[in-house]
Parts: structure tokens; C-alpha cells; sequence
């Protein structure tokens, strides 16, 4: 039974470029999350997908979107890289009929450095 | 705002004993309760979840919740050295549909054997 798969692992990227990072979901989940998670910091939730909308979004700009396609894997995109958006993403996905009940399983984290 | 509070630690417990983690939640509305462990440079990893006031027990791990207090707990038993990691508390607010979490910032748990 797959797990959630991200991709890449690690990434370099200079400010003010743009960046996509992708997810895979559990299998059988059709909802995929992201966060943001800071060195130190608990993850910060970025936004969720469902039925390729996005359904909820965390306190962050508009320069992270996303997308969901129907297999149910999701993209994050940030533009204008700041050096504060350096962080390890985490895509986690969940089934929407269990209304997140028993929880999100999480992805191995894409790391973000921006210099 | 909802915000989610621990203590960042680290908290250094004996191995062999008990480690008592705790979390305290700002929005009556919360719903759900969930700890994540996390080791460094990996994933969080769920380890229990909890919505009923009470306790909930599952091997040598033991959630409390008391939602007039705003206050939820794990109880790690027989702890043992691979126990060493940031423990994290998360919270759901809505009883329906699925929403994003909210994380504190995680409690740093060193075992010592």
C-alpha cells in the first residue's frame, strides 16, 4: 500500500523564482493538504484539495497556489521566492468521507532552500 | 486565532519511566485531537488521535483529553529510548468535512537510558 509521495526531496532555488512541488496521495485518499514547516516550528497549514478545488487556505499569500488533478495528486506552487519561505513541505492526504477523524498521513517533506 | 501551545522542552525522562506530554487549545469549536511524533529531518508520524473526553490507550500510549479545560495530554509508558523525538499536538476545528490542522510547536522528548 503506497504511502504519500513527494517530490523532490531537496530543492535550491534563488529569490524570486518560482517553484512547483508535487504529492501523491495514500491510495485511496482524495484529499491532499499541504503545510509549511519552519525549522523549530510545528507545520503551518497552507491550503487543502478536494474534487480539484481548493477547499480551505491558511494564512499565506497569494504567491502559493496549487492545483489537484482527478488521479487526486496535487502541486504546490510558490512564485517570487522569499528567503523566508526556505522550509520543509508536507503534503498530507486524507479521505473526505471520514472527515479527518482519524487523522492525515504525511508525506517525507520536500526541503526548500531559497538563498 | 486559533493557537495550540506546548512546552518546547526538551523534557529529559528516565528510560523505563513515564513521559507526560502536554497541550493546550484556544478554540472551544475544536473537534479532534491528534500527536504526531516527528524525528529530526523526517516526517510527523500520527501516533494517536482522541475526540471524546476521556482517555484513549493503545499499546504503551495513552491520550487525555478534557475539553473544559482546553487541555490535552499523551502519556508515554515504559519509555524507551527510540521515544526520543518532538512530539507534536495538532487540532481539527470543524466536526464535519475535512480541515487543516493546527500544530503547536512541538515538545522535544530526550529518553535517557
Amino acid at each position: 500500500d503506497a504511502g504519500v509521495t513527494q517530490s523532490p526531496t531537496h530543492l535550491i532555488k534563488t529569490r524570486g523564482q518560482q517553484v512547483t512541488l508535487r504529492c501523491s496521495p495514500k491510495s485511496g485518499h482524495d484529499t491532499v493538504s499541504w503545510y509549511q514547516q519552519a525549522l523549530g516550528q510545528g507545520p503551518q497549514f497552507i491550503f487543502q484539495y478536494y474534487e480539484e478545488e481548493e477547499r480551505q487556505r491558511g494564512n499565506f499569500p497569494d504567491r502559493f497556489s496549487g492545483h489537484q488533478f482527478p488521479n487526486y495528486s496535487s502541486e504546490l506552487n510558490v512564485n517570487a521566492l522569499l528567503l523566508g519561505d526556505s522550509a520543509l513541505y508536507l503534503c498530507a492526504s486524507s479521505l473526505a468521507r471520514d472527515g479527518g477523524r482519524y487523522g492525515y498521513t504525511f508525506g517525507s517533506g520536500t526541503r526548500l532552500t531559497v538563498v | 486565532q486559533k493557537e495550540v501551545e506546548q512546552n518546547s522542552g526538551p523534557l529529559s525522562v528516565p528510560e523505563g519511566a513515564i513521559a507526560s506530554l502536554n497541550c493546550t487549545y484556544s478554540d472551544r469549536g475544536s473537534q479532534s485531537f491528534f500527536w504526531y511524533r516527528q524525528y529530526s529531518g523526517k516526517s510527523p508520524e500520527l501516533i494517536m488521535f482522541i475526540y471524546s473526553n476521556g482517555d484513549k490507550e493503545d499499546g504503551r500510549f495513552t491520550a487525555q483529553l478534557n475539553k473544559a479545560s482546553q487541555y490535552v495530554s499523551l502519556l508515554i509508558r515504559d519509555s524507551q529510548p527510540s521515544d526520543s523525538a518532538t512530539y507534536l499536538c495538532a487540532v481539527r476545528l470543524s466536526g464535519g468535512g475535512a480541515d487543516g490542522l493546527t500544530f503547536g510547536k512541538g515538545t522535544h522528548l530526550i529518553i535517557q537510558p
